[in-house]
């Protein structure tokens, strides 16, 4: 069965510092993998999406980063969070949508 | 791009009665239409998906129907239950490309 692992569950934050969010999946090879993000109050928004190892689209601009180092790693990241990063990052895996678009548990992140 | 509107954004029912979700898509080419369900706690789950050449969908409890026309969705829940209790996200996929767009979400809370 596949598995979606994210860390760290929760990040509190200050602003300017670096962040590190990651990502991994076991049990499916050559996943599609996607990262989304949800403001608080706001709507799931999707960041970058990866089809293979070391390529990554950017969806929306926020001043992060993302890479895929391994097949079964997703990395998000920035050297200097801002106040409006604040909020829910999910991970996910899969297709076009529907049953086989698996999503992580998340990581909360509260920039100060 | 897309947009995805929902509506209402909460719902508060007794048990046992009957609930509907309203959803509209901004862009043609969308033809894919998962939706979502994030209980407290726990990561986004899928219930019910439908595509853009269908009119209706029907699995347990719930009823989804879409009018290409208009770009509409609504989903219908019977029979509510508190474990209905959740975030219910409405999402648009344009074609096979991975990416979906998000609604805002409806909270909706049974009460016992």
């Amino acid at each position: 069965a596949q598995t979606i692992h994210q860390w760290p569950v929760a990040e509190i934050k200050a602003v300017g510092s670096p962040l590190s969010l990651g990502c991994t999946i076991k049990g499916k090879s050559s996943p599609n993998l996607y990262w989304y993000w949800q403001a608080t109050g706001g709507t799931l928004q999707q960041l970058f999406y990866s089809i293979t190892v070391g390529q990554v689209e950017s969806v929306v601009q926020l001043n992060l980063s993302a890479s895929r180092p391994k097949d079964d790693q997703f990395i998000l990241s920035t050297e200097k969070l801002l106040l409006s990063h604040s909020g829910f990052y999910l991970c996910a895996w899969g297709g076009t949508g529907g049953p086989d678009y698996t999503f992580g548990s998340g990581t909360r992140l509260l920039v100060i | 791009g897309e947009q995805v509107e929902q509506l209402p954004s909460s719902l508060i029912v007794q048990e046992g009665a009957s609930v509907l979700i309203n959803c509209s898509y901004t862009d043609s080419a969308s033809v894919y239409f998962p939706w979502y369900k994030q209980e407290p706690g726990k990561r986004l789950q899928f219930i019910i998906d439908i595509r853009s050449n269908m009119e209706r969908k029907q699995t347990q409890r719930l009823t989804l129907l879409f009018d290409k026309k208009t770009k509409h969705l609504s989903l219908h829940i019977t029979a509510t239950q508190p474990g209905d209790s959740a975030i219910y996200f409405c999402s648009a996929s344009p074609g096979n490309t991975g990416k979906l767009i998000f609604g805002l979400g409806t909270t909706l809370q049974v009460q016992p």
